[in-house]
């Protein structure tokens, strides 16, 4: 069964950081590109950022760009998501995913003073 | 940006009926390695979106049968052939060929 399992969220202030992490299982993990999407409770999914199978190339939303960073360890079968000068527009819930699996539980990043 | 729009926004339909919801894309979506890069989530109420559809027609493990994918290009449909009461929610389709991956709006379908 596969699993995907985010971590790391909370509540932080502007300016803040946090680092997300996404423990994947019962798939190929090192196999697959993996992304973050978010989403502020009541509106729809928005990209964030993907990570290629051996980490080499990453991309993302111009909204992050600069200030989040993606990355993976596929011995542990986990990737990240290092978000600094968080902002309150960034306040959402975060998915971790692939696109041929599916999307985690999410958790939530609340940025506010 | 690639921009992916959704029609209807919302969809009521009676159990047993069919339901379909297009979604057009603003570029092609054939790459070309020969596939086409074009995806479907459903988000039941209060849950994280699940993939329905890869690849436009593939469904994904455990998907009933009665959900189908189809399109090419920049014009794409997902079919329910038979609404049951649990596919409420908010379906997605998204395309993951350009940079960066996009969404449409969403549609949600109600049951009446």
């Amino acid at each position: 069964e596969v699993q995907l399992v985010e971590s790391g969220g909370g509540l932080v202030q502007p300016g803040g950081s946090l680092r997300l992490s996404c423990a994947a299982s019962g798939f190929t993990f090192s196999g697959y590109w993996m992304h973050w999407v978010r989403q502020v409770p009541g509106q729809g999914l928005v990209w964030v950022s993907r990570i290629s199978t051996d980490g080499s190339s990453t991309n993302y939303a111009d909204s992050v760009k600069g200030r989040f960073t993606i990355s993976r360890d596929n011995a542990k079968k986990t990737f990240y998501l290092q978000m600094n000068s968080l902002r309150a527009d960034d306040t959402a819930v975060y998915y971790c995913g692939s696109l041929y699996f599916g999307w985690g539980h999410g958790t939530l990043v609340t940025v506010s003073s | 940006d690639i921009v992916m729009t959704q029609t209807p926004l919302s969809l009521s339909v009676t159990p047993g009926q069919p339901a379909s919801i297009s979604c057009k894309s603003s570029q092609n979506l054939l790459y070309s390695d020969g596939k086409t890069y074009l995806y479907w989530f459903l988000q039941k109420p209060g849950q994280s979106p699940q993939l329905l559809i890869y690849e436009t027609s593939s469904r994904f493990s455990g998907v009933p049968d009665r959900f189908s994918g189809s399109g090419s290009g920049t014009d794409f449909t997902l079919k329910i052939s038979r609404v049951e009461p649990d596919d409420v929610g908010v379906y997605y389709c998204m395309q993951g060929i350009y940079v960066p991956p996009s969404f449409g709006g969403g549609t949600k379908v109600e049951i009446k």
